[in-house]
């Protein structure tokens, strides 16, 4: 167990409202990562992040913002959530030899837009 | 060519065979290997790392090709319960190299 949990696990929004997805670690890992994965595309990386303040975007960016405060938590928002955001969304970390290390992953936050 | 390759599958194979699935990635300076394994509407999980000699890990077995760029991944003695999509990631040592997934080889266990 690599102590990652993700809140909500689901959640159903309207077009137009802001949604926050937390991920929440206990083991102090510095890289976060922020994923989607829709059928026919795999995984898709949103965001990552390599410590406190410390993000960069991934493919996938447009529509989406991250902030990390603090080591423990990674909070991906939706500013104004469209039907194209419906989707799952997993977080993971890093763990290992640094920037080579295996991914653990949340149980993910299944998300729809209406 | 796509950074990373899989064949989606269907596999469907019957129990207590053997079976295998490649992954054939482009960047020649990729360092990190690895596989996963994901059910349906679960999370990837690791299933094992990809080194550079091969390794084994009960029925499972993991091999590099660096030459040819491609890893692979044979399961022996196939379980109903290997049933599942199997990911591999490539990537590279630096913090800012890409994480490549692969979409995924759907293998299906017949009883």
């Amino acid at each position: 167990d690599a102590g990652i949990t993700q809140s909500p696990r689901h959640k159903v929004t309207e077009t137009g409202t802001p949604v926050t997805l937390r991920c929440h670690q206990t083991e102090n890992h510095r890289y976060m990562y922020w994923y989607r994965q829709d059928p026919g595309h795999g995984l898709r990386l949103i965001h990552y992040s390599y410590g406190v303040k410390d993000t960069d975007k991934g493919e996938v960016s447009d529509g989406y913002s991250v902030s990390r405060s603090k080591t423990e938590d990674f909070l991906l928002t939706l500013e104004s959530a469209t039907s194209s955001q419906t989707s799952v969304y997993f977080c993971a970390i890093r763990i290992g030899a640094g920037a080579s290390g295996e991914l653990f992953f949340g149980e993910g936050s299944r998300l729809t837009v209406l | 060519r796509k950074e990373v390759e899989q064949d989606p599958g269907p596999f469907n194979v019957p129990e207590g065979a053997t079976v295998a699935f490649n992954c054939t990635y482009s960047n020649s300076a990729s360092q990190s290997f690895f596989w996963y394994r994901q059910d349906c509407r679960k999370e990837p999980k690791l299933l094992m790392s990809v080194y550079s000699s091969g390794n084994e890990d009960g029925r499972f077995t993991a091999q590099l090709n660096r030459a040819s760029q491609y890893i692979s991944l044979l399961i022996r003695d196939s379980k109903l319960s290997d049933s599942a999509t199997y990911l591999c990631v490539v990537t590279g040592m630096n913090r800012d190299d890409k994480i490549i997934f692969g979409k995924g080889t759907r293998l299906h266990i017949l009883p």
